[in-house]
């Protein structure tokens, strides 16, 4: 009964391609977000959604482009890869916006690599 | 702007000792700082959080501290024990929807 699960876990692909990550949490809450961590371990967001909306979008590439078809589901897709996207990506859900007061939590991450 | 710092990037700590990291932000809007722990391969793992109304916050072997003051806060992890061993990110919440986190730690306990 994970929490946050995202799949793949693991993905190699060429570039040029075209993926998606997707991202589903059990745990009843109002806001999901997507943030890249990159070879050096830097976490940083990219996006957050609260309740299907976008809040964050944080001068991510058009290529990239979340999807929350419901609450409980926020997926990434991600076109035309290039080398630098290789990084795990998390996703994350907290029970509200941030500035209520709330925690966000972590899924196990996605390892992209682009070859 | 909104910036996390944090020390020291490495640590390694005989078993039983304390181990502690500090970290600083830029803007004292502040109001919520939270620590993760990240082993590997896995996603980060909230362990404790501090919000700005409390100046220290316990959970066992693991205590947050916070001086707004001087605009920094800090992991304190007693007794440390092998499965401490992890990478440890600080976190800031700048009054906004997103939370900006350090550098990193990389804890090594030594048996």
């Amino acid at each position: 009964d994970t929490a946050v699960s995202q799949t793949p876990k693991y993905l190699v692909t060429q570039m040029g391609n075209d993926k998606s990550i997707k991202c589903e949490q059990n745990l009843g809450h109002d806001t999901m977000y997507w943030y890249k961590q990159d070879s050096k371990k830097f976490l940083k967001i990219m996006f957050s959604y609260n309740n299907k909306e976008l809040i964050i979008n944080e001068t991510v590439p058009n290529r990239f482009s979340p999807k929350s078809p419901d609450k409980a589901h926020l997926n990434l897709h991600i076109n035309s890869l290039e080398l630098g996207d290789s990084a795990v990506y998390f996703c994350a859900s907290s029970q509200d916006l941030l500035f209520s007061g709330n925690t966000i939590y972590f899924g196990e991450g996605s390892w992209l690599t682009v070859v | 702007g909104e910036n996390v710092e944090q020390h020291p990037s490495t640590l390694s700590v005989q078993e039983g000792d304390s181990a502690v990291i500090k970290c600083t932000y830029s803007d004292s809007a502040s109001n919520y700082f939270p620590w993760y722990k990240q082993e590997l391969g896995k996603g980060p793992q909230l362990i404790i959080d501090i919000r700005s109304n409390v100046g220290e916050k316990k959970d066992q072997r693991i205590a947050v501290t916070l001086n707004k003051t001087a605009k920094h806060f800090s992991l304190h992890i007693t007794e440390t024990q092998p499965e401490d061993s992890a990478v440890y990110f600080c976190a800031a919440n700048f009054g906004n929807e997103k939370l900006t986190f350090g550098t990193g730690t990389r804890l090594t306990i030594i048996p």
